[in-house]
């Protein structure tokens, strides 16, 4: 069965330091998708990153990057100088199948808050 | 670019009451995917479709049912609606070019 985990529940950081949102999930399949969505307090689910399970090239794209390891199961986001507006809620998502587009199984999710 | 449309966004309901909710893909993106998140959880899937077709069910109740139409809009109806129904509905949706679900601004629906 699917799982994805993010242990941690709340996070709070200084404006400008670095942060990392831990994610590990299970599957049985061997081609599958794992996503980072953030939700702002306006609620809305906004599309972060996306990699798949044949590619674990980490990369950077501006503030972010993020550390793909199938090894350890585990799909970590990173934010550098963080900001105020960075302030949400983490999801880290899973589809399993050869279409990335098959239905998400989300984790719990990871607060962050930015301190001014 | 055209995001996912929902509509209401926010809606109030009584107890045994029906509510429906739309939603309106990306132009082109032809799957639809609703999930329901509780207050302080993580969104559930409940049901999809592709191509006005059923493609995949999670956790929806029976007591709930949804479509999608010839203009790949969706709808979920939801009868004899109950206190725990209260949440936020997210509908999603993905093209044959993308691997990514895009998610509307969802309708929080309020049952009293």
């Amino acid at each position: 069965a699917q799982k994805v985990t993010q242990a941690q529940t709340e996070i709070s950081v200084v404006e400008k330091e670095d942060v990392t949102l831990d994610c590990v999930y299970e599957t049985r399949d061997t081609t599958y998708y794992l996503f980072w969505y953030k939700q702002p307090p306006s609620g809305e689910l906004v599309f972060l990153i996306r990699r798949n399970s044949f590619d674990e090239q980490n990369e950077i794209s501006g503030r972010y990057s993020w550390n793909f390891q199938k090894s350890t199961s585990s799909f970590n986001f990173t934010i550098t100088a963080s900001q105020v507006v960075d302030s949400a809620v983490y999801f880290c998502a899973l589809s399993e199948g050869s279409r990335g587009a098959n239905n998400l199984f989300f984790g719990t999710g990871t607060r962050l808050t930015v301190i001014p | 670019a055209a995001g996912v449309i929902q509509s209401p966004r926010h809606l109030i309901k009584e107890k045994r009451e029906t509510a429906t909710l739309k939603c309106y893909p990306i132009p082109r993106h032809d799957t639809v995917y609703w999930y329901q998140q509780g207050p302080g959880q993580d969104p559930q899937f409940l049901i999809s479709f592709y191509e006005k077709m059923q493609s995949d069910k999670g956790s929806i109740p029976d007591r709930f049912s949804a479509q999608q139409f010839s203009d790949y809009h969706s709808e979920l109806n939801m009868s004899s609606l109950e206190l725990g129904d209260s949440a936020l509905y997210f509908c999603a949706s993905v093209g044959d070019s993308t691997d990514t679900q895009y998610f509307g601004p969802g309708t929080r629906l309020t049952v009293l």
